[in-house]
């Protein structure tokens, strides 16, 4: 059972936008910035947003993140087949100690 | 452009203790501004965070794993490494080394290494 609660799955047509939550907590989202990473099958997670709704250089401006509370969300928009993937969101939690904290993932499915 | 990699053995015994190394290149392990950690993920699932450690030695553990887990830091030959005591077969996974930066943030990741608890 993740600290951070992400759908499972979400999918939408190629064009399409999405947008994957992550709920938490006062002691790590309400409290933290918020990242999200993307897992392509086989490969190493990617940092895609930092700080809740920054992109790292070469990160498509289609990609978007934001904060509300003890929320965060990604929004993907103009989807193409190369987006599926794994997500994550991630931070700090510090309920207990100092600890980092991720969502459980999310697979996202271009139909 | 900084990059982290992991080594050690595939294929760890019930019991024994598993031992990583991530060799960091292209930058100072030396960071004020950054820790270095390990995260693990099975196969087929999520993603779970192992410890951080920062140049001067200070350590965070995942609580789950507290009293199996020690990460070092030798500045000396920019690494850092991980031990796991008594694996099971439920630490099975592959482990990455990463670099967290002090605000949410893990910026740089190794490719990962499976290893695997069996007899």
């Amino acid at each position: 059972q993740s600290v951070l609660t992400q759908p499972p799955s979400v999918s939408a047509a190629p064009g399409q936008k999405v947008t994957i939550s992550c709920s938490g907590s006062s002691s790590n989202i309400g409290n933290n910035y918020v990242s999200w990473y993307q897992q392509l099958p086989g490969t190493a997670p990617k940092l895609l947003i930092y700080e809740n709704n920054k992109r790292p250089s070469g990160i498509a401006d289609r990609f978007s993140g934001s904060k509300s509370g003890t929320s965060a969300t990604l929004g993907i928009t103009g989807l193409q087949t190369g987006d599926e993937a794994d997500y994550y969101c991630g931070t700090w939690d510090s309920s207990l100690s100092v600890n980092w904290v991720f969502g459980g993932g999310t697979k996202l499915t271009v139909l | 452009q900084l990059q982290l990699q992991e080594s050690g053995p595939g294929l760890v015994k019930p019991s024994e203790t598993l031992s990583l190394t991530c060799t960091v290149s292209g930058g100072s392990i030396s960071s004020n501004d950054h820790y270095w950690g390990w995260i693990r993920q099975p196969p087929g699932k999520g993603l779970e965070w192992i410890g951080n450690i920062y140049y001067t030695g200070t350590t965070y553990y995942n609580p789950s794993l507290q009293s199996r887990v020690t990460i070092s830091v030798d500045t000396s030959k920019n690494q850092f490494s991980l031990k796991l005591s008594s694996a099971t077969a439920a630490d099975t996974a592959v482990y990455y080394c990463a670099r967290p930066d002090l605000y949410s943030t893990i910026d740089y990741w190794g490719q990962g290494t499976l290893v695997t608890v069996s007899s």
